[in-house]
Order: structure tokens, then sequence, then C-alpha cells
């Protein structure tokens, strides 16, 4: 069964200083979806990125970056010089099967940047 | 363009009542989904639909939960009757299912969510 850990529940940092959010998941699926979403206090979810299993190169896309490592089935996202605007929760998903369609979300971790 | 669409935003029933959530999908999606959350058992994926047809209801909680999906442009999910247990924030999400560069382009866009709380 596929299983996803994000084992930090809350994080506070002060502005401006880089923040490391981390995910773990499990599956046995060769062929398998990663996602990281934000939650803002507003509470819609946004979608920030999709990885499948087969592309381990990281990716960088303004402040945040992600990487993964199939090594140690970790896709941990990191926010550099973080704003107060990047307060939310953020949820690493984990999807298998040929479609991978059946997402399985993790607990998340609520991130709150201090001015 | 316009996102998921999800009425209402808010509802507020007494127990026992039926329920009706609704969802709009983003338009050329063919694939929709609906989840619920709750503090005790986070992101639960409850059904989804391709193409209009059910593909997996492993999800629903009981038969008090059903969801129909009549045409590419419309979903709803029912609770009939209504529990205090059913109090959560409930998302439609809808993706475009296509496969990209031997893999399947399959993230999924989600409404702003429906709050229920059932007295």
């Amino acid at each position: 069964a596929q299983k996803v850990t994000q084992v930090q529940t809350e994080i506070s940092v002060v502005e401006k200083e880089d923040v490391t959010l981390d995910c773990v998941y499990e599956t046995r699926d060769t062929t398998y979806y990663l996602f990281w979403y934000k939650q803002p206090p507003s509470g819609e979810l946004v979608f920030l990125i999709r990885r499948n299993s087969f592309d381990e190169q990281n990716e960088i896309s303004g402040r945040y970056s992600w990487n993964f490592q199939k090594s140690t089935s970790s896709f941990n996202f990191t926010i550099t010089a973080s704003q107060v605007v990047d307060s939310a929760v953020y949820f690493c998903a984990l999807s298998e099967g040929n479609y991978g369609q059946n997402f399985v979300f993790g607990p998340g971790t609520r991130l709150s940047v201090l001015p | 363009d316009a996102g998921v669409i999800q009425s209402p935003r808010h509802e507020v029933t007494e127990m026992g009542q039926e329920v009706t959530l609704r969802c709009k999908p983003i338009s050329g999606h063919n694939s929709l989904f609906w989840y619920r959350q709750t503090m005790m058992r986070g992101l639960e994926l409850l059904i989804y639909f391709n193409n209009n047809v059910p593909i997996d209801d492993s999800g629903m909680p009981e038969d008090r939960f059903s969801a129909k999906m009549p045409n590419a442009s419309f979903s709803t999910l029912k609770i009939q009757p209504s529990e205090p247990r059913d109090s959560a924030v409930y998302f439609c999400a809808s993706s475009f299912l296509r496969l990209a560069g031997g893999f399947f382009r399959n993230e999924q866009f989600f409404g702003p969510g429906t709050r229920l709380t059932v007295l």
C-alpha cells in the first residue's frame, strides 16, 4: 500500500530564512508520481509540482526547489528566503498505478513565517 | 480561466437532513475527484470519475454517501441522511489526464471546498 510521511507537523521560521519540508513515501510500484500542494489560510489547495518516478532531476522554480531521491524514497521541498506569504500547510502526495489518479496525501506540514 | 467551482461554500444542516454538494470541473478536464478533509483523518479521496464514469469509490465511507456525474461539466456528492461526524471540508478536483512523454499528466486542480457542518 502507498503511504506518505511528513514528520514535521509544524515549522516556524523568521522571514528570509531558508526552510526545508521533508516528505518520505512508500510504494511497491516502479511507476509512480509525487506532488506538492500548498494550502494557505484561505483554504484552497494549490498545485505546486508533479514528478514521475523516473525523473530524479532536481527542479527549481523561483524561491522553490525540490529534491527527489529514490534511494531514500524522499521528495523534499525547500523554500529559499522565505516570506510571510509562504505561511501555509504544505502537503506531499503520492499516486501509483498506470494512470496515477488515486492520490494519497501526507498529513501536511504547517509552515509559519514570522516577520 | 475559471477554476473548479463548488457550491455552496458553506453548509450548515441538522442531523438527518439530506445534503447535496455541487461541483463544476475545469472545462476540458476529463477526470473529477471528491475529497474530504478533517483534522483527524486529513485529506481522503472519496471517489473519482473518468469521462463521467465512476472508477473507484472505495473511499466512500458508507452507503449514506453517493456521487453522480451526469455530464462532463457537473457532479454532485450527496449525503443522506447526514450525521455530525460528516462535518468536514469537501473538495472537488479535476484533471486533464493524458499521456506526455510516456508518463501521465495527472496533476489535480482543486476547488475552494465546501465547509459542511452537521449539527
